[in-house]
C-alpha cells in the first residue's frame, strides 16, 4: 500500500510560472486535502475536497487552483507563482468527514517548491 | 470557525525528562482532537486522538493527552522523553469538515 503519494518531491520555480503538485491516494478515501507547512506557522489548509466532484477553499486559498480529477487524485495548481508560495506542501486524505471516529488524516511526504 | 494555539514554540529536553505540550482550542461543543507528530525529513504521523468517551487518551510511543472540556485544553505527555522523540508536534481540531492545525512545538531532546 503506498498511501498518499505526491510528485514531485522538489521543484523550483521563477515568478510567473506555472506548475501543478500531484497528489494520488490508493486507500479509497473520500476526502483530500492540500495544506502549506511554514515556519513558525504550521500548517495551513489551501483546498479540500470532502468528496469526489467538490473542492473547497480552505484557509489560504488565493494564488491557488485545484481539480478533483477523479476519487483517487487531487491536484494543486500554481498558475502564475510567486515567491511567497514558496513553502513545503503536504497532500492528506481521510476516509469522509460524515461517519464519526473516521477523521484521521493520512498525509503524503511532502514536496519543497521553491519559487525564485 | 475553530483555532488552536499552541503556546510552546520551542521546547528543550535531557532525555528522561516528563513532557507537556499545551494545546487549547476555541470553543466548545462536540470536539474532534489529535496531535500529529514530524519526525525530521518525514510526513505528519498520527499520535492519538480524542472524539468521544475517556477524556485520557492514549497513543503511540507512551505518550498521553488529556481532555479537559472546562479548559478547552488537549495537552500532550510523555513521562520520559527519549531522543528519538526530538521532533516537531502538531495539535488539529476538527472545524466542520476539514482539520485546523496549530503552529507546532518543536521539540529537542539532548542525551
Amino acid at each position: 500500500n503506498a498511501g498518499v503519494t505526491q510528485t514531485p518531491k522538489f521543484q523550483v520555480l521563477k515568478t510567473g510560472q506555472s506548475m501543478t503538485l500531484q497528489c494520488a491516494q490508493d486507500m479509497n478515501h473520500n476526502s483530500m486535502y492540500w495544506y502549506r507547512q511554514d515556519p513558525g506557522m504550521g500548517l495551513r489548509l489551501i483546498y479540500y475536497s470532502a468528496s469526489e466532484g467538490t473542492t473547497d477553499k480552505g484557509e489560504v486559498p488565493n494564488g491557488y487552483n485545484v481539480s478533483r480529477l477523479n476519487k483517487r487524485e487531487f491536484s494543486l495548481r500554481l498558475e502564475s507563482a510567486a515567491p511567497s508560495q514558496t513553502s513545503v506542501y503536504f497532500c492528506a486524505s481521510s476516509t469522509s468527514y460524515y461517519v464519526s471516529g473516521a477523521n484521521v488524516l493520512t498525509f503524503g511526504a511532502g514536496s519543497r517548491l521553491t519559487v525564485l | 470557525a475553530q483555532s488552536v494555539s499552541q503556546h510552546n514554540h520551542h521546547v528543550i529536553l535531557s532525555e528522561a525528562a516528563s513532557l507537556e505540550l499545551g494545546c487549547n482550542y476555541s470553543y466548545g461543543g462536540t470536539v474532534n482532537l489529535f496531535w500529529y507528530v514530524q519526525y525530521p525529513g518525514q510526513h505528519l504521523q498520527l499520535l492519538l486522538k480524542y472524539f468521544s468517551g475517556d477524556p485520557l487518551v492514549k497513543g503511540i510511543k507512551g505518550f498521553e493527552a488529556e481532555f479537559i472540556k472546562s479548559k478547552f485544553s488537549f495537552n500532550l505527555r510523555k513521562p520520559s522523553v527519549q531522543w528519538s522523540d526530538t521532533a516537531e508536534y502538531f495539535c488539529a481540531v476538527k472545524d466542520t469538515d476539514k482539520l485546523i492545525f496549530g503552529t507546532g512545538t518543536r521539540l529537542q531532546v539532548f542525551p
